[in-house]
């Protein structure tokens, strides 16, 4: 079975990091860029970091530009995305995609003192 | 940024109606547009992608056209299942950007 699996979600205070983590099964994860992508209420979707099949290429979003890192180890199958100085703003539901076809169920991020 | 608008925010139609989804960017994107399907409390579900190619899983009555900077997605007959959120995202320029949504709801 095709599937992505989001850990490492929770509430932490402002300025703070989190690490989340996805795991994939049932497909290539070594062929396929992959994504993070979340979702607030208020702001909607947002494609917030991608990083290609063999990690050698990454992209973000301005807003989490410094602060959030994309990475992937194929030997694991596990895309992986470190949070750091987080903010009220980066309170969302977050979730990992390859490509655009196969998503996450999504892991609830919140940010708040 | 491209930015990505939808219209109408809102549609409600009947079931076994036909429901027209208005999608435009602010600069061309080519084809290289998607739409995707969100119903409470699921992720996404890639619905169309390359403006007109329809995803594994969904019926005939979904069907997307236009390139460049307009965009439509038609559901010709509604059914049931089909009330949800439909996202327009394009992947021509980074950050890939998605619309606002548009809200099809029961008349």
């Amino acid at each position: 079975e095709v599937q992505l699996v989001e850990s490492g979600g929770g509430l932490v205070q402002p300025g703070g990091s989190l690490r989340l983590s996805c795991a994939a099964s049932g497909f290539t994860f070594s062929s396929n860029w992959m994504n993070w992508v979340r979702q607030a209420p208020e702001t909607g979707l947002e494609w917030v970091a991608n990083i290609h099949p063999d990690g050698s290429q990454k992209s973000y979003v301005d807003s989490v530009k410094g602060r959030f890192t994309i990475s992937r180890d194929n030997a694991k199958t596990s895309l992986y995305l470190q949070m750091n100085s987080l903010r009220a703003e980066d309170t969302a539901v977050y979730y990992c995609a390859a490509g655009v076809s196969i998503w996450g169920q999504g892991t609830l991020v919140t940010v708040s003192s | 940024e491209i930015v990505m608008t939808q219209s109408p925010a809102t549609l409600s139609v009947s079931p076994g109606e036909r429901a027209t989804l208005s999608c435009r960017a602010s600069q061309s994107v080519s084809s290289n547009l998607a739409w995707y399907q969100q119903k409470p409390g699921q992720a996404p579900r890639l619905l169309i992608y390359g403006a007109s190619t329809r995803a594994t899983g969904f019926p005939a009555r979904f069907s997307g056209s236009g390139s460049g900077t307009e965009f439509t997605l038609t559901i010709s007959s509604l059914q049931s299942e089909d009330f949800a959120v439909y996202y327009c995202q394009q992947s021509n320029n980074w950050p890939f950007t998605f619309g606002p949504g548009t809200k099809v709801d029961i008349k």
